[in-house]
């Protein structure tokens, strides 16, 4: 069975950073694109990136610009998202989730979130 | 970039059929996704490619698409079902992931 659980959350100042870490399980974790999607209190689903299956490309969201980058590694099959230069708009939980199949393919499952906080 | 709309809210009684829609322009071109949201919940995808389901899904939630619009229709509505309910493409012109903004389902 798949699973993804997810650490790193937490409160942090405005200009701060923040590196959200989602282990997986149960699947082979180098056949797959993995990305990160956010939800801010009371709001929708917000994409935020997606990393290829090999790590060979990355795409971002427009509001990253350049702050957040999301890696993988193979050998612990982990994904990383670092965020850097955070506001308070970045406030929010943080999901890690699994694409059913090429990069472009819907998310399926889906972490159980992690708490993002940026406040002072 | 590619825009996805959504009703913020639909309401429904128990038995009955609940429809949501997922509006976007020349949407035909696009697969659309579904995901489910229970309050305090992660999102669950409910139906992918416009049509197919997710095994474990219920027969009771099915996907399709006409014109601009996609739709998600629960039949036979339970208490259950009440949740947030998401559409989602990918934009391959951005490579992109777009989400619509939610829609709320109420069972009165």
């Amino acid at each position: 069975q798949v699973h993804l659980v997810q650490s790193g959350g937490g409160l942090v100042q405005p200009g701060g950073s923040l590196r959200l870490s989602c282990a997986a399980s149960g699947f082979n974790f180098n056949h797959y694109g993995m990305s990160w999607v956010r939800q801010a209190p009371g709001k929708g689903l917000e994409w935020v990136a997606l990393i290829w299956f090999d790590g060979s490309h990355t795409l971002y969201a427009d509001f990253v610009r350049g702050r957040f980058t999301i890696s993988r590694d193979t050998s612990q099959n982990t994904l990383f998202l670092e965020m850097n230069s955070l506001t308070a708009d970045d406030t929010g939980v943080y999901y890690c989730v699994k694409s059913r199949s090429g990069s472009g393919s819907p998310f399926d499952p889906w972490g159980q979130g992690t708490l993002v906080s940026v406040s002072s | 970039s590619y825009v996805l709309t959504q009703s913020p809210s639909v309401s429904v009684a128990p038995g009955q059929t609940a429809t949501i829609t997922c509006g976007g322009s020349n949407v035909a071109i696009y697969s659309v996704h579904w995901y489910q949201q229970q309050p305090g919940q992660a999102p669950v995808l409910v139906v992918y490619d416009n049509t197919d389901r997710p095994s474990g899904v219920p027969q009771r939630f099915s996907g399709s698409k006409s014109g601009n619009t996609a739709t998600l229709t629960i039949t036979r509505v339970e208490a259950g079902d009440e949740a947030d309910y998401y559409c989602q493409v990918w934009d391959n012109g951005s490579q992109h992931v777009i989400f619509g903004g939610g829609t709320k389902l109420t069972v009165l």
